[in-house]
């Protein structure tokens, strides 16, 4: 178990509907980050966010939006979906402040997102 | 920019085989490097990771040593069990910045009885 914690495990949606991730990330962890994981793309990062600032940001595409709340838990907001956007999501989070190489990041056990 | 380059698999063994998984890089600045395994139907893990040139990281029969000259961090392990079945991936991160790893696209180990 690494302590990050992500809600729901399994959902399947309808082309054009929103849905919304949920990850809780290790106790005293600051920073959170989002990957997509598909069979064709591999591991995607997506946004990092740091004590509730937006710190970084990869391939998100503008139908995706993120936050850090200030109990720094974040959710992920995926809207118009197509179905593409099918895949395992991940929520991950580290300990250290950004720029700490050696920061070790744990990963949530995935959401896994069926657009159909 | 960064990237990480890991041999295509599936690599295919027998129990008590020599496992060997070759991962190279690319980066701006000094990396730390990283091995992560994901199981089926979990989330990455880390295995083992090295933070600076000729150190050699290791957990559970995994090695790995940060080669600079090479731009290698490969992963062995002297004797492979069906339980290593999972996909293994290599990861860099660079100090500075906002630090967001870099993963290669894994390698998938399938090890039969």
């Amino acid at each position: 178990d690494s302590g990050v914690t992500q809600t729901p495990k399994h959902l399947i949606t309808a082309t054009g509907q929103r849905v919304t991730l949920r990850c809780s990330p290790r106790s005293g962890d600051l920073s959170v980050y989002w990957y997509q994981q598909s069979l064709d793309q591999g591991l995607q990062f997506l946004i990092q966010y740091y004590n509730g600032e937006e710190r970084a940001k990869g391939n998100i595409l503008e139908r995706f939006s993120a936050q850090q709340f200030p109990d720094l838990h974040s959710e992920l907001n995926l809207s118009s979906l197509e179905l593409g956007d099918s895949a395992l999501y991940f929520c991950a989070s580290s300990p250290g402040t950004p720029g700490s190489s050696g920061n070790t990041i744990y990963f949530g056990e995935g959401s896994w997102l069926t657009v159909v | 920019g960064n990237s990480v380059t890991q041999m295509e698999g599936p690599v295919t063994l027998s129990e008590e085989a020599f496992l060997t998984i070759n991962c190279t890089y690319t980066a701006t600045g000094y990396p730390s490097l990283f091995w992560y395994v994901q199981y089926p139907g979990e989330g990455l893990q880390l295995l083992l990771k090295a933070t600076k040139a000729d150190d050699k990281g290791s957990n559970k029969g995994f090695e790995a040593t940060y080669r600079k000259e090479t731009t290698s961090f490969h992963l062995e392990k002297g004797s492979v069990q069906v339980s290593d079945s999972a996909v293994y991936f290599c990861a860099l991160s660079v100090a500075g910045g906002s630090y967001i790893p870099t993963f290669g696209r894994g390698t998938s180990l399938i090890v039969h009885p």
